[in-house]
């Protein structure tokens, strides 16, 4: 497809179960990030990735919080053992270079919407 | 620590020009971005600036004053579809160059 895919676009979960969100990103796109944005408030970063570097994992929220990506493709967020607050829009968002330079701005694809219960 | 102040709301009249302002406080400034998000969509980038100054892209300007960690974004000529929520983004090089967002202002256009 043309642009930054994820799935499921709407999640309802039980607290206490895991939930895996997935993401594809636009071709090509050697970077990867997950953002967090909770109702009425600003993106909140969780992980970044770059090509075969280590992952930037510094703004995982807790280590009920984990994310892979295959190489240069598919990346999928997992949050176990989920709770309430894990509520929010988690979108996903790929660019050609690191951290949007200026012709290569982040390509955000429409968020899953989670909602623990 | 990082901090990104934009309004929280803003309304204003189809056919005018509105200014929305950022200021930030964050370490190894890299850059500023501008990003329009529609309710339930993606955000979508609109402008970027290093350089001290204005950058202007059709009804969309982004201005740049890196010494007063202040940015505007100015729409003219308003438009319905204008409604959305307006991010300000900041790349920060202290934390590999993340976008640290702000919390968005919501514009709002009425006829």
């Amino acid at each position: 497809g043309a642009g930054v895919s994820q799935s499921p676009s709407n999640k309802v979960t039980e607290k206490g179960k895991d939930v895996e969100l997935r993401c594809d990103p636009i071709s090509g796109h050697t970077a990867l990030y997950w953002y967090r944005q909770r109702l009425g408030q600003g993106l909140e970063f969780l992980i970044y990735f770059q090509g075969n570097s280590a992952p930037d994992k510094s703004g995982l929220p807790s280590d009920r919080f984990s994310a892979e990506r295959t190489g240069e493709s598919v990346s999928t967020l997992t949050i176990q053992r989920t709770q309430q607050e894990d509520s929010a829009v988690y979108l996903c968002a790929s660019s050609q270079a690191t951290w949007g330079e200026r012709n290569s701005p982040l390509h955000f694809g429409n968020g899953t919407r989670l909602t623990v219960t | 620590g990082q901090n990104i102040d934009q309004p929280t709301e803003m309304t204003a009249t189809e056919g005018a020009i509105v200014q929305i302002n950022c200021t930030y406080q964050t370490s190894g400034f890299n850059g500023l971005f501008w990003y329009q998000q529609h309710a339930g969509e993606a955000p979508t980038f609109l402008s970027y600036n290093v350089l001290d100054g204005l950058e202007e892209k059709g009804r969309f300007s982004s201005f740049l004053s890196r010494s007063k960690g202040y940015s505007y974004l100015l729409l003219k000529e308003l438009q319905m579809k204008d409604s959305a929520s307006y991010l300000c983004a900041v790349r920060v090089m202290e934390y590999g160059n993340k976008l640290v967002f702000g919390a968005g202002t919501i514009l709002r256009v009425k006829s």
